[in-house]
């Protein structure tokens, strides 16, 4: 298997304009979950999914950011509009169930809003 | 809510040097705790997972240990070497939160 994919892997935008992250988990995984690094706060749990329904958002920032799962091999997080405090690095991760043999991660998506 | 402590924050030793790195986390219902290496400006690669009925996890030069009842987990690295120097991160699943709680994580420095 692949691994999990993310793209791009470099978004640079201006801010106000809309960034859309895409993610394709690991063929079978059951869970997606997407997670956000900065440096001040560490790596953080955004939202994530079970068989593709959202199960957790409480760690969305705001109303600006919205996550997808269409279906089980692709999810997108969307910013509209972005702002300069969004840049960071975002990672999608998958896994066989909640509890189960650990969470994958993607190579991430470093955004930088100007 | 769960929270994960690292210590320490960074970490620089000689080649050669057996090291341990530190994790504490706050709820102790956990259902595993995953240890990831992470290099610079590049993603997480997972190193050891410990579940829940676990004590102890190997994989070559690593050893991960997990006490559930203190809360604690540490990362022993045998015979260190240059190519090990990367950022460690510890993370718990459960405990009261779903999905991964991160510690802040320890930077190595592994000098030649």
């Amino acid at each position: 298997d692949a691994g999990v994919i993310q793209s791009p892997r470099h978004e640079v935008t201006e801010m106000g304009q809309e960034v859309t992250l895409r993610c394709k988990p690991i063929s079978g995984h059951d869970y997606l979950f997407w997670y956000r690094q900065t440096m001040m706060r560490g790596l953080e749990l955004l939202i994530y999914f079970n068989n593709n329904v959202p199960i957790d958002d409480s760690g969305m920032p705001e109303d600006r950011f919205s996550a997808k799962m269409p279906n089980a091999s692709f999810s997108t997080l969307k910013i509209q509009p972005s702002e300069p405090r969004d840049s960071a690095v975002y990672f999608c991760a998958s896994s066989l169930g909640l509890a189960g043999g650990g969470q994958f991660f993607g190579p991430g998506t470093r955004l930088t809003v100007l | 809510k769960q929270e994960v402590t690292q210590i320490p924050a960074a970490l620089s030793v000689p080649e050669g040097e057996n090291l341990v790195l530190n994790c504490s986390f706050t709820d102790s219902a956990i259902y595993n705790l995953q240890w990831f290496r992470q290099d610079p400006g590049k993603g997480l690669t997972s190193l050891l997972l410990i579940q829940s009925s676990q004590r102890e996890q190997t994989s070559g030069r690593l050893n991960a240990s997990l006490d559930k009842s203190s809360g604690r987990s540490t990362l022993y690295i045998a015979a260190s070497q240059p190519g090990d120097s990367a950022t460690y991160l510890c993370a718990a699943e459960g405990g009261g939160a779903d999905g991964l709680t991160f510690g802040k994580g320890t930077h190595l420095i592994i000098q030649p």
